[in-house]
């Protein structure tokens, strides 16, 4: 069955500092990979998603993740994080070709301090 | 587009009462999807629904959940009767049609509360 891992379950960062938050999957086939942020009190939004092509992919506010086919990975970093960047981030994957299910890691929360 | 509408947002009921959450994706949308999220579980996708057809419901935890989408533009979640440890954010999401390429798109959410 797959699974996605987000390892870090808590992050705490003070204004400017370089983030990367992991994100492993398992799953044998070919699949398509997301990052949603939750910001307080908020619904989820959509980050950024991989589907084909450059394995680097660059989402809104500054985001942008890898997708490392031999590590089964697709970590999310960002240069610069700001305050606002302050929510709790999911990682998830689906099988491509099948339906819309997506699978959801346990998500990290991400404090960032000014 | 009004995005994912959920109501009500917030609700507080005393156990053994019957809930009952509502959702309208957005128009257009084929997929529905039901998830619950707690601190303890994180987010779990409940159930999901394709062109009002419920797929898997393998995430619905008993018998006390039930949903149903008796139409494109509405779907309900119930739990009856509930319980405490019911006490959770519900979120409801759709996405078009077209395999599996398009993201899911949330609604606001309902906190539910059981006392």
């Amino acid at each position: 069955a797959q699974s996605v891992s987000q390892h870090n379950h808590h992050v705490i960062l003070s204004e400017a500092a370089s983030l990367e938050l992991g994100c492993n999957y398992s799953y044998g086939g070919t699949v398509n990979l997301f990052w949603y942020v939750q910001y307080p009190g908020q619904h989820l939004q959509l980050l950024l998603k991989y589907f084909s092509g450059d394995p680097l992919v660059k989402g809104i506010k500054g985001f942008e993740a890898e997708f490392i086919k031999s590590k089964f990975s697709f970590n999310l970093r960002k240069p610069s994080v700001q305050w606002s960047d302050t929510a709790e981030y999911f990682c998830a994957v689906n099988e491509r070709g099948g339906y819309n299910k997506l699978i959801f890691g346990a998500g990290t929360r991400l404090a960032v301090h000014p | 587009d009004a995005g994912v509408i959920q109501s009500p947002r917030h609700e507080v009921t005393e156990m053994g009462q019957e809930v009952t959450l509502r959702c309208k994706p957005i128009s257009g949308h084929d997929y529905l999807f039901w998830y619950r999220q707690t601190m303890m579980r994180g987010l779990e996708l409940l159930i999901y629904f394709n062109n009002n057809v419920p797929i898997d419901d393998s995430g619905m935890p008993e018998d006390r959940f039930s949903a149903k989408m008796p139409n494109a533009s509405f779907s309900t979640l119930k739990i009856q009767p509930s319980e405490p440890r019911d006490s959770a954010v519900y979120f409801c999401a759709s996405s078009p049609l077209a395999g599996s390429y398009n993201e899911q798109f949330f609604g606001p959410g309902t906190r539910l509360t059981v006392l």
